[in-house]
């Protein structure tokens, strides 16, 4: 009931292409959706997040794809960079939850070939 | 500059000798986290604090102790009873509880 799957576990993908990773979870009572990027060594980073009010939120070349009742959301990075490799980790979260605890996903390795 | 510190960036440790790992946050922030990762999984929560003076254990609280006597400030102790101490340890921050956390630069310990 609290877990975060998160596929695939790597990715290679070519320069300008589209990165897509999704998510799936189980516990509808889950409220906040984020994904973060870490690169080698360093602490995740927000990158986008969403609630389930909205089916969509882009910010640059950034989008979350959120399907309430699939119980699944995506990531799509457009025009990928190769400055864009790095480990995303989806997360889900509900206040109620051990206060707010993010339940991570395994994370993605994403490689973006010049 | 408003952000979360973490040090050291590296840690040495002989084991079963206890160690604290710092966490200063000046956001302002009122909840706090710390976080496991190991090699190729996600993160997973030791210990959570909502206010000042109240922490409360989160999945792998074995073998680890926090405090919260000040907003700023939520130091992590990875005790000799910790089994496999090894790992990058994350802290992080938030507004409040359900809320955006941000992650500090993370501490890396190994135990020999």
């Amino acid at each position: 009931q609290q877990q975060v799957k998160q596929s695939p576990q790597s990715l290679i993908v070519q320069k300008g292409g589209i990165s897509i990773i999704n998510c799936a979870y189980e516990n509808t009572a889950f409220d906040y959706f984020p994904w973060y990027q870490q690169f080698p060594g360093k602490g995740p980073a927000l990158l986008i997040a969403i609630r389930p009010d909205v089916s969509e939120k882009k910010e640059g070349r950034f989008t979350i794809s959120f399907n309430k009742s699939a119980k699944q959301f995506s990531l799509h990075i457009m025009d990928s960079q190769p400055g864009d490799s790095a480990t995303y980790f989806c997360a889900a979260s509900g206040f109620w939850n051990q206060g707010g605890k993010l339940i991570f996903g395994q994370g993605t390795e994403l490689s973006v070939k010049p | 500059d408003g952000g979360i510190t973490q040090s050291p960036k590296y840690l040495f440790r002989k084991e079963g000798q206890n160690v604290t790992l710092s966490c200063e946050q000046n956001l302002n922030h009122d909840a706090m986290y710390w976080y496991r990762q190991d090699p190729g999984q996600g993160l997973r929560l030791i210990y959570y604090s909502q206010i000042v003076n109240d922490f409360q254990k989160g999945d792998i609280a074995e073998g680890y102790s926090v405090s919260r006597e000040k907003k700023e400030s939520f130091p992590l102790t990875v005790t000799s009873a910790q089994k496999n101490p090894t790992a990058f340890y994350l802290c992080a921050s938030s507004r409040d509880r359900g809320g955006e956390q941000y992650f500090g630069p993370g501490t890396r310990l190994t135990v020999t």
